[in-house]
């Protein structure tokens, strides 16, 4: 089976630094990717892991523990703008992703 | 660049109608596309893999009679979704890659109702 696991829901003030955590089990790894979305749109990629370590990309970064099936997104400097869902998501074989059930992150003043 | 399209944005149909779902890669081909379903405050599920020209791959518990894909060209893939019932109601989002090695550029998505 495939299964993902992240925390459902996020709160932090403007300005703060957010650490959403992602777990994996799958049955193919490629690579752990990364994606926003707002209520009623669709997802945008934030950032792709496909190697062990950190990958930084403006205030937000990504880092990827295969080894312990781990990952997470930190989001730095957080703006109103940031709230939104976060979701990880597995990239297995034949290009498919596997997303993670989201984390809500609300960004309060 | 690699900007994806899907027609119609919203969509209310009668329940027991069939509804057709467009997607397009406007710049780029696309060898493969993703169709995925979101229902409110839910992840997005893989419903199936679409290669141009040749037949959809269906993810488990996606019925493919129901679900019927198209993938006629490089840039345009189809969705339609035959008898419609109001638990069909859901967001519909597809997503393009140029190859298989290549990331997936999602669509906007489509809103779909079921009255």
């Amino acid at each position: 089976g495939q299964s993902l696991e992240q925390p459902s829901e996020v709160t932090a003030v403007e300005g703060a630094i957010v650490q959403i955590n992602c777990t994996y089990q799958t049955s193919g790894f490629y690579g752990l990717s990364w994606y926003q979305q707002h209520d009623g749109g669709a997802p945008t990629f934030l950032s792709y892991n496909g190697l062990d370590g950190l990958e930084e990309t403006g205030r937000f970064s990504s880092f990827l523990s295969r080894s312990d099936s781990y990952g997470y997104l930190l989001l730095q400097e957080l703006q109103m703008k940031d709230s939104a869902s976060y979701f990880c998501a597995v990239l297995g074989g034949y290009n498919k992703l596997i997303f993670g059930a989201g984390t809500r992150l609300a960004v309060h003043p | 660049g690699a900007v994806v399209s899907q027609h119609p944005s919203r969509v209310i149909c009668k329940s027991g109608t069939s509804v057709k779902i467009e997607c397009r890669s406007l710049d780029f081909q696309a060898t493969t596309m993703f169709w995925y379903r979101q229902f409110p405050k839910q992840s997005l599920m893989l419903m199936a893999t679409s290669n141009e020209g040749s037949k959809a791959t269906y993810e488990q518990g996606v019925e493919k009679d129901k679900f019927l894909i198209n993938h006629a060209s490089l840039t345009l893939s189809t969705l339609t979704v035959t008898s419609a019932h109001p638990e069909d109601s859901s967001f519909y989002i597809c997503s393009a890659s140029p190859t298989l090695q290549d990331e997936q550029y999602f669509g906007p998505g489509t809103r779909l109702t079921v009255t």
